[in-house]
């Protein structure tokens, strides 16, 4: 498995609080990747990054910010949670763009809005 | 806008039947496909990809899937299925110059 470390695996929050996801990797790879899993709407993507401080939105990126100081961190920031944004967020790497390359994936995090 | 349209939300087959899990989506240009496969409490993986060649792709554990440019299809297909191929299965299509777009997912359960 590529070397993806997402932090943290579960966390509960109430509505209106910020709340900073954070995705790490081993791998080196120029893109990153921010996708929510939600039953019947499968994965939509948040933002990406093509490279450090580079970083552009995706389908469903109200709300959301991201940010990219470093290669191997990717940061997604709620800003302030609302219980729409309860989900199972999955970081992606992968080592050329989506359309040449396959992503890896990162073992989720659970976010509960309450 | 570009969509993926996965057709069969929950399939139930008993072991050794055969598969055949449905991918259309509706872009008209050049596109890159793959499937994904999420199994229980796990991350994404990959399964097949087709970027051009040959467009019956082979994929890992026996999968495999066609693509049909005139139908806009990458049917994911498998002869025999087995307990261990309960999972979630995504098809995802990425156009050029343009994001990955993935469908909504086939559950798919295998009776033992």
């Amino acid at each position: 498995d590529a070397g993806i470390t997402q932090s943290p695996r579960h966390k509960v929050t109430e509505t209106g609080t910020p709340v900073t996801l954070r995705c790490h990797q081993t791998e080196n790879h120029r893109y990153m990747y921010w996708y929510r899993q939600d039953p019947g709407h499968g994965l939509r993507l948040i933002h990406y990054s093509y490279g450090v401080k580079d970083t552009d939105k995706g389908e469903v990126s109200d709300g959301y910010s991201v940010s990219r100081s470093k290669t191997e961190d990717f940061l997604l920031t709620l800003e302030s949670a609302t219980s729409s944004q309860t989900s199972v967020y999955f970081c992606a790497i992968s080592e050329r763009a989506a359309n040449n390359s396959p992503l890896h994936f990162g073992n989720g995090t659970r976010l509960t809005v309450t | 806008a570009q969509s993926v349209s996965q057709h069969n939300h929950h399939v139930i087959l008993s072991e050794a039947a055969s598969l055949e899990l449905g991918c259309n989506y509706s872009y008209g240009g050049t596109v890159n496909l793959f499937w994904y496969v999420q199994y229980p409490g796990q991350h994404l993986q990959l399964l097949l990809k087709y970027f051009s060649g040959d467009p019956l792709v082979k994929g890992i554990k026996g999968f495999e899937a066609e693509f049909i440019k005139s139908k806009f299809s990458f049917n994911l297909r498998k002869p025999s299925v087995q307990w261990s191929d309960t999972a979630e299965y995504f098809c995802a299509v990425h156009n050029q110059g343009g994001k990955l777009i993935f469908g909504q997912g086939t559950e798919l359960s295998v009776k033992p």
